[in-house]
């Protein structure tokens, strides 16, 4: 089946900073890919999501970029904010088995102000 | 809509004892996840449902785990006996098949406690 791999663990980086996140996947035939934010004690939120069909995509100061050839997605963000602290999740799906998503092991992301 | 939700918000329960958690996926969604998350086992997929029907339960940990989806709008994960090693937060999602992947909508989260 499919298995998503995510780094670094951890990451902290000073307010302004960019930070990226890279996930790699298994399955070829993978066709969407989420980005969850999850802050301390709540639930995991989509924040950005890329589909197979396309290359890049960016919504205000967070971008996703995928490369189907390598099997690979990141997850950037520019100019961090204290607020952007939380855990980060990856996640990739297979159309044949629906909805189904497999979850990278997360990113605990530190911002320093 | 009011989302995901998912009762208890938080169970203490005694090694032993049965714990039911329920769920109600937001209206008109045809697919339901439960999940497990834990510090050293991140978010793991238990089972998941399509139109009320389970697709794949390979993520229950043993058969002391059971979920069930009588309707479109409920779902229970059942542990009977509970253990302390089933301490976790555990979440119910839902999405609707769009044909290429969709958003899943977590509900809250119930943390459960085994002591």
């Amino acid at each position: 089946g499919e298995n998503v791999e995510q780094h670094p663990s951890t990451l902290s980086v000073q307010e302004g900073d960019s930070a990226v996140i890279k996930c790699t996947y298994s399955d070829s035939a993978s066709n969407y890919f989420p980005w969850y934010k999850q802050e301390l004690g709540k639930r995991p939120q989509l924040i950005i999501d890329i589909r197979s069909n396309v290359g890049e995509k960016k919504d205000q100061r967070i971008a996703v970029t995928l490369n189907k050839t390598a099997k690979h997605f990141s997850l950037h963000i520019t100019e961090t904010q204290p607020e952007d602290s939380a855990v980060y999740f990856c996640a990739a799906s297979i159309k044949e088995y629906g909805n189904k998503l497999v979850f990278g092991a997360g990113t605990i992301l530190r911002v320093k102000s | 809509d009011a989302g995901v939700i998912q009762s208890p918000r938080h169970e203490v329960t005694e090694m032993g004892q049965e714990v039911t958690l329920r769920c109600k996926p937001i209206s008109g969604h045809d697919y339901l996840f439960w999940y497990r998350q834990t510090m050293m086992r991140g978010l793991e997929l238990l089972i998941y449902f399509n139109n009320n029907v389970p697709i794949d339960d390979s993520g229950m940990p043993e058969d002391r785990f059971s979920a069930k989806m009588p309707n479109a709008s409920f779902s229970t994960l059942k542990i009977q006996p509970s253990e302390p090693r089933d301490s976790a937060v555990y979440f119910c999602a839902s999405s609707r098949w769009t044909g290429l992947g969709a958003e899943a909508f977590f509900g809250q989260g119930t943390r459960l406690t085994v002591v």
